[in-house]
């Protein structure tokens, strides 16, 4: 096991709605990063957050947001959902921004209806 | 951007032979390429990296090589057992020591070794 733990494990919304996936990073790692999954597709990159701030972002829309707490858990927040917004979401944390071992969570399943 | 192809997308092998698994980048500026085996269910699992100032590097049964000019890199397992069943994943990417680090992956290899 990686320490990096995500929650819910499964969801399931409606077109439209709002969700928040939340994301504890293994201790001490003060860098996530936040992974979009399609079924049978690689991991595309969402963006990272250092220190509480975005510090990159991938190809994805302004509805796609994210915080980082003081004590580096994270969350990703998808406004106005879309049938494509259904994927496995990976959080993925590292020791520091400059570091290239990154830690996976198990991720969280996200069906749109 | 960085575009990385991974080749083959399924492989099958008798328990015992060796595994080969391609990919190729095509951005000059990534300097990190780890692999990862994602098994059903569960998130990525890192399992071997290595950085653009080596060309080869090798883990017990696992080895990964690189070639920067051609800009390609491999997986190598060898005496494969049932366990090494699982999706494989190759990514690229440059490391910045101010962050912003952005990995991009392969489509992936289903790997299946066969009794």
């Amino acid at each position: 096991e990686t320490g990096v733990t995500q929650s819910p494990t499964h969801l399931i919304k409606t077109r439209g709605q709002q969700v928040t996936l939340r994301c504890s990073s293994q201790s001490g790692h003060n860098t996530v990063s936040w992974y979009q999954q399609a079924l049978g597709q690689g991991p595309q990159f969402i963006f990272q957050y250092y220190r509480e701030e975005e510090n990159g972002r991938g190809n994805f829309p302004p509805r796609f947001s994210g915080l980082q707490f003081p004590n580096y858990s994270s969350e990703l927040n998808v406004n106005a959902l879309e049938l494509d917004d259904s994927a496995l979401y990976l959080c993925a944390s590292r020791l520091d921004r400059g570091q290239e071992t990154q830690y996976f969570g198990p991720g969280t399943r996200l069906l749109v209806l | 951007g960085e575009n990385v192809e991974q080749h083959p997308s399924t492989l099958s092998v008798q328990e015992g032979d060796s595994a080969v698994i391609k990919c190729t980048y095509s951005d000059s500026a990534s300097n990190y390429f780890p692999w990862y085996k994602q098994e059903l269910g569960k998130g990525p699992q890192l399992i071997i990296d290595i950085r653009s100032n080596v060309g080869e590097k090798k883990d017990q049964r696992i080895a990964v090589t690189l070639n920067k000019t051609a800009k390609h890199f491999s997986l190598h397992i060898t005496e494969t057992q049932p366990e090494d069943s699982a999706v494989y994943f190759c990514a690229a990417g440059p490391i910045l020591t101010g962050g912003g680090n952005k990995l991009t992956f392969g489509t992936g290899t289903q790997l299946k070794v066969e009794l």
